[in-house]
């Protein structure tokens, strides 16, 4: 099983700051098998990123991703106060599917 | 606009049954993987269980392999999860995903919002 470590738990950070989430998989994930979603609070998770960096329908490209390997990485260019969420990676390399903890952008 | 709606979730005692249906629309669902996604209160997400497009190919989490059972009805558009033998700790709130593909590893695009499940 592919373990992703998701870091920050919490990142607090203003509107209008950067952030960097990172996710970690142990193994390594290869093909760049990996997604980003991003979850509001009594909402159901929406796709952010997937295949590591391309941004899926209708994501703005204030949201990019890289990595590969064991380290992938979500940026949020400019927080927009709509941005603040939890964050989860995915990794669809081998099974089973597995998600990261999550990390929370919390206002600072 | 595809969308996904779940319905079967409540109240149910230990060792208790329950069938959850996702019903798809706007999408050719015969062409898709599906998956159930639960996540339990105030934690993260947790894979439960993958059907390929045909229905042919299942697959389980160690968690609920055994006591659940994933199905589709192509002709009805719609997903299943039975639940069997439930257990406190499966008390979630459980989401059906289409996958981007029929591959059954892979990303989901689209979400339902939800059923909750609580076993008391």
């Amino acid at each position: 099983e592919i373990v992703l470590t998701q870091s920050p738990g919490t990142l607090s950070l203003s509107p209008g700051e950067r952030a960097t989430l990172s996710c970690r998989a142990s193994p390594g994930v290869s093909g760049g098998f990996l997604a980003w979603y991003q979850q509001k609070p009594g909402q159901a998770p929406r796709l952010l990123i997937y295949h590591a960096s391309t941004r899926a329908s209708g994501i703005p490209d204030r949201f990019s991703g890289s990595g590969s390997g064991t380290d992938f990485t979500l940026t949020i260019g400019r927080l927009e106060p709509e941005d603040f969420a939890v964050y989860y990676c995915q990794q669809y390399d081998n099974s089973p599917l597995t998600f990261g903890g999550g990390t929370k952008v919390e206002i600072k | 606009e595809v969308q996904l709606v779940e319905s079967g979730g409540g109240l149910v005692q230990p060792g208790g049954s329950l069938r959850l249906s996702c019903a798809a629309s706007a999408f050719t669902f015969s062409h898709y993987a599906m998956t159930w996604v639960r996540q339990a209160p105030g934690k993260g997400l947790e894979w439960v269980s993958t059907i390929s497009e045909s229905g042919g190919g299942t697959y389980y989490a160690d968690s609920v392999k055994g006591r659940f059972t994933i199905s589709r009805d192509n002709s009805k558009n719609t997903l299943y999860l039975q639940m069997n033998s439930l257990r406190a700790e499966d008390t979630a709130f459980y989401y059906c995903a289409k996958h981007s593909s029929s591959w059954t590893l892979y990303y989901m695009d689209v979400w339902g919002k939800g059923t909750t499940v609580t076993v008391s």
